[in-house]
């Protein structure tokens, strides 16, 4: 069956724009995880989503970032005001319950100018 | 707080060679998971072995192979008859039990070029 997808797979953006980046997790999992891969770094835990509950935002670096969960499936993170430090590679992973293994996209490269 | 440390930034080696990658970890859990994962060029993070703290015995996948020293916390990776297909970023990562895979605590990584 189908992966992990993430759009855009790569996005340039200007310092101060808002900028909205998508995950498709793989159907049937009900956790999702963003991550964030800066350059040379590895992984840095942005945001959990687990079925109904509450997300666990504890790796949110500011309030300019946001995430949101529709109907337990598609995800949308959101950066307003883009930073040049926001850029990076961020990365959604999927699984099928809490524990099990995660199961990741293809990430999205954003480059702010 | 936990910690993870690859000393490798990176590796070569020949093709059909067996290569090990170093990681060292730092944590006063005494029960937790351990992880290598893989991002090719394509970014996309694979799983490539896991290690359960409480077994003593070595995990092991095919051509991958782990050596867990739990009272030195070094888990280091071997990959044997290495294949041009391992040119990779190889991360390693710590989950304390009963945390979720969103508290994977990653290395920097190591970056492994296969010559042919």
């Amino acid at each position: 069956g189908a992966g992990v997808s993430q759009s855009p797979s790569n996005k340039v953006t200007e310092k101060g724009k808002d900028v909205e980046l998508r995950c498709d997790p793989i159907s049937g999992h009900t956790a999702l995880y963003w991550y964030r891969q800066s350059l040379g770094q590895g992984l840095e835990f942005l945001i959990y989503f687990q079925g109904n509950s509450a997300p666990d935002k504890s790796g949110l670096p500011s309030d300019r970032f946001s995430a949101e969960r529709t109907g337990g499936s598609v995800s949308t993170l959101t950066i307003q005001r883009t930073q040049q430090e926001d850029s990076a590679v961020y990365l959604c992973a999927s699984s099928l319950a809490y524990n099990s293994p995660l199961h990741f996209g293809n990430g999205t490269r954003l480059t702010v100018t | 707080a936990q910690t993870v440390t690859q000393s490798q930034p990176e590796m070569s080696v020949q093709e059909a060679e067996t290569v090990t990658l170093s990681c060292t970890y730092d944590t006063s859990e005494n029960n937790y998971y351990l992880f290598w994962y893989k991002q090719p060029p394509s970014r996309q993070m694979i799983l490539v072995i896991r290690q359960e703290a409480y077994k003593q015995q070595n995990a092991t996948e095919n051509r991958f192979s782990v050596n867990f020293q739990k009272a030195a916390k070094s888990f280091s990776l071997k990959i044997s008859d290495s294949q041009l297909g391992d040119t990779a970023m190889y991360f390693c990562a710590f989950m304390k039990h009963g945390g979720s895979q969103g508290n994977l605590i990653f290395g920097k990584g190591t970056k492994l070029s296969v010559k042919p």
